[in-house]
């Protein structure tokens, strides 16, 4: 089973800063298979990014995600108000089980 | 517009049964993978069991394995999870969620409380 750790857990910054997430994995994942996701309180989570780096269709292109094998990253450029926010990735390779990391709580500073 | 909407949570005592539905609209349901994911209060998001478009290919996580069942009707447009053997850390909300790039798409979910 593939563990995903994401770091920091919470990140504090105010709007208009950048922010930067990181998602480790215990073993490679192929870049077409993992995807991060936004979680605000009460809502269902919503799609960001998939692929690794394409952005889900409405996103705007202040969040960007990179990176490959064990190591991914997702960028927001310039925090807006409604970007605070608890965010997973998530692999979704061939192989099942579908893990989440831990999520990243970004809360304003 | 693509909706996806549970029912069937409530409260349930531990060893006791409950089964999910998830109503889907909006896209071609037959030809999509579907999945169930929770969440405890509080806590992360934890992917529960994926089911192919025609069933074809069924997977469960280890945490409910032997205990819970997903299936699908493909005529209905509808998703089931059915628990069995529930324990107090099967407390969570569970939605259902599907997707062509991903988990595009997320029900509003539904509460599934375990307690005597």
């Amino acid at each position: 089973e593939i563990v995903l750790t994401q770091s920091p857990g919470t990140l504090s910054l105010s709007p208009g800063e950048r922010a930067t997430l990181s998602c480790r994995a215990s073993q490679s994942v192929s870049s077409s298979y993992l995807a991060w996701y936004q979680q605000k309180p009460g809502q269902a989570p919503r799609l960001l990014i998939y692929g690794a780096s394409s952005r889900a269709t409405g996103i705007p292109d202040r969040f960007s995600g990179s990176g490959s094998g064990t190591d991914f990253t997702l960028t927001i450029s310039r925090l807006e108000p409604e970007d605070f926010a608890v965010y997973y990735c998530q692999q979704y390779g061939s192989s099942p089980p579908f893990t989440f990391g831990q999520g990243t709580r970004l809360e304003i500073k | 517009e693509v909706q996806l909407v549970e029912s069937g949570g409530g409260l349930v005592k531990p060893g006791g049964s409950l089964r999910l539905s998830c109503a889907a609209s909006g896209f071609t349901f037959s030809s999509y993978s579907m999945n169930w994911v929770r969440q405890a209060p509080g806590k992360g998001l934890e992917w529960v069991s994926s089911i192919s478009s025609s069933s074809s290919y069924i997977y469960y996580a280890d945490s409910v394995k032997g205990r819970f069942t997903i299936s699908r009707d493909n005529a209905k447009n509808s998703l089931y999870l059915q628990m069995n053997s529930l324990r107090a850390e099967d407390t969570a909300v569970y939605y259902c969620a599907s997707g062509v790039r991903a988990l595009d798409y997320w029900g509003q979910g539904t509460l599934v409380t375990v307690s005597s």
